[in-house]
C-alpha cells in the first residue's frame, strides 16, 4: 500500500463549488505539505504543517484553506473554486529532523475547474 | 528572476550518451540542495542530495558550486528509463521554512 495517499485522484468541478482534497499518510511523519503544480512553474507551496497544532501559509495560500485533523491527515479546501485553480495538487510528508528532509509525495490529484 | 531556474529542455539524447543539467539559485543563504525525478503524470521522487564536495550514485553525479550559485546533475550512459523530468530543489536560508522547486528539465532518451 502507498505510504501517502490522496483522494480523489481526479476531479472536475464548476466555478464557485467547494472542493476538499484529502491526504493520508502511514509514514508517521509530523510534517505535511500541500503543493500545486502548473506547467512551466514547478511545484508551489500552498500550506504546510509541522505538527497537528501548527499550520502555516506557503507561497500561494490565497483561495485555499487547510485542516490538520490528525498526524496522519491533512486536507486542502477550495472554498469557492475558480478556473485558475485548475492544476495538479500534491500532498507530501517529511520527518522532523534537520532543516530539510526528503519529502515523500502522494500520487497527486488532478483538479479541473470549469 | 525566479529563485530557482532550470533550462526546461527538452533534452533529446541517444542511449548511452552523457547529459548534464544545470540549475541556478538566487538565495546565497540556501543550505540544502537536491535533485528529484518526476515521471510523466507521477509524483516527484528524490533522486539524490547534492553535497558541497560533490556526490556520485552509479551513473549520476551531482555537484554544487556555491560561489556561482548553481548545482549540476550529470547522467552517464543514458538509459531509456532515464526519460523523465528532473527537478532542482533548494532549501533553507533566512526567513523560516523555505523550499523551492525548480520547474524542471525534461529529458528524452531515444533508442
Amino acid at each position: 500500500d502507498a505510504d501517502v495517499t490522496q483522494t480523489p485522484r481526479n476531479r472536475i468541478t464548476k466555478t464557485g463549488k467547494r472542493i476538499m482534497l484529502e491526504c493520508s499518510q502511514t509514514k508517521g511523519h509530523d510534517r505535511m505539505y500541500w503543493y500545486r503544480q502548473d506547467p512551466g512553474l514547478g511545484l508551489r507551496l500552498i500550506y504546510y504543517s509541522f505538527d497537528v497544532k501548527d499550520i502555516n501559509k506557503g507561497e500561494i495560500s490565497d483561495g485555499y484553506s487547510v485542516s490538520r485533523q490528525a498526524q496522519a491527515k491533512f486536507s486542502l479546501s477550495l472554498e469557492s473554486a475558480i478556473p485558475n485553480q485548475t492544476a495538479l495538487y500534491f500532498c507530501a510528508t517529511s520527518d522532523e529532523r534537520g532543516s530539510y528532509n526528503e519529502q515523500f509525495f502522494g500520487p497527486g490529484t488532478r483538479l479541473t475547474v470549469l | 528572476r525566479k529563485e530557482v531556474e532550470q533550462d526546461p529542455g527538452p533534452f533529446n539524447v541517444p542511449e548511452g550518451a552523457t547529459v548534464a543539467f544545470n540549475c541556478t539559485y538566487s538565495n546565497s543563504a540556501s543550505q540544502s540542495f537536491f535533485w528529484y525525478r518526476q515521471d510523466c503524470r507521477k509524483e516527484p521522487k528524490l533522486l539524490m542530495s547534492v553535497y558541497s564536495s560533490g556526490n556520485e550514485d552509479g551513473r549520476f553525479t551531482a555537484q554544487l558550486n556555491r560561489a556561482s550559485q548553481y548545482i549540476s546533475l550529470l547522467i552517464r550512459d543514458s538509459k531509456l528509463s532515464d526519460s523523465a523530468t528532473y527537478l532542482c530543489v533548494v532549501s533553507g536560508g533566512t526567513g523560516g521554512f523555505k523550499t523551492i522547486f525548480g520547474a524542471g528539465t525534461r529529458l528524452f532518451v531515444k533508442a
